[in-house]
């Protein structure tokens, strides 16, 4: 079965510094594999998506993720952060061929701080 | 632009009482969830549907049941309502993908307590 798992669920960097959010995945088969965004009281908003196309994979706000099979991984990155990145970061996977109503699993989060 | 919405953002009730949770999707999506979200523990899924009339448990069902009469709408109920079941509430719809690729687009939630 399909996992994921986020590293750390609390980052804080000073604003203009590198986000750098983990995100490893476990999936038998090629997988499509999500971020997205919780800002605080709201629902989960699409940041990027993988679906093969690319491996490097551009997002809103300035984001961005590379997917790395050998690794298992897809960590989500932006150059400079501002303070309007402050929420709630979730990596979730689906997996290729499944019903039509596949599922998408959900990592436990990254709470994102960003300090002036 | 899509548009997930739900009946409350925040709702209080009080222990055994039966509670209704409404979303309704205006994009013609296939696929409906139900999940809850606790902190630490991120997005569980209570329930989906892919059709109307038609439901799937998800990992953790007990004391909820769905309803999908209408395509564009999916209602969570709690039968019996607990204080274990106060939580953030979300719902989210996708379209019928292909091979499984289904981005979910999801409602502001509804932040359920119960005494």
């Amino acid at each position: 079965a399909q996992s994921v798992t986020q590293l750390g669920s609390h980052v804080s960097v000073s604003e203009g510094a590198l986000v750098l959010l983990r995100c490893n995945y476990s999936s038998s088969v090629p997988p499509y594999l999500f971020w997205y965004v919780q800002y605080p009281n709201q629902g989960l908003q699409l940041l990027l998506k993988y679906t093969s196309a690319a491996t490097l994979v551009k997002g809103i706000n300035g984001f961005e993720a590379e997917f790395k099979k050998s690794e298992t991984s897809f960590h989500l990155t932006k150059p400079s952060a501002h303070m309007s990145d402050a929420a709630e970061y979730f990596c979730a996977v689906s997996e290729w061929g499944s019903s039509s109503a596949s599922k998408i699993i959900f990592g436990s989060g990254t709470r994102l701080s960003i300090r002036p | 632009d899509v548009k997930v919405t739900q009946s409350s953002r925040y709702l209080v009730k009080r222990t055994g009482e039966k509670v209704f949770l409404e979303c309704v999707q205006d994009m013609d999506h296939e696929n409906m969830f139900w999940y809850r979200q606790d902190p630490g523990l991120g997005l569980r899924l209570i329930y989906f549907s892919y059709d109307v009339k038609m439901k799937e448990k998800g990992d953790i069902p007990e004391g909820y049941s769905v309803s999908r009469e209408k395509k564009e709408r999916f209602s969570l109920i709690l039968e019996s309502a607990s204080t274990n079941q106060t939580s953030m509430y979300l719902c989210a719809s996708s379209q019928m993908g292909q091979g499984g690729y289904n981005e979910q687009f999801f409602g502001p939630g509804t932040r359920l307590t119960v005494l």
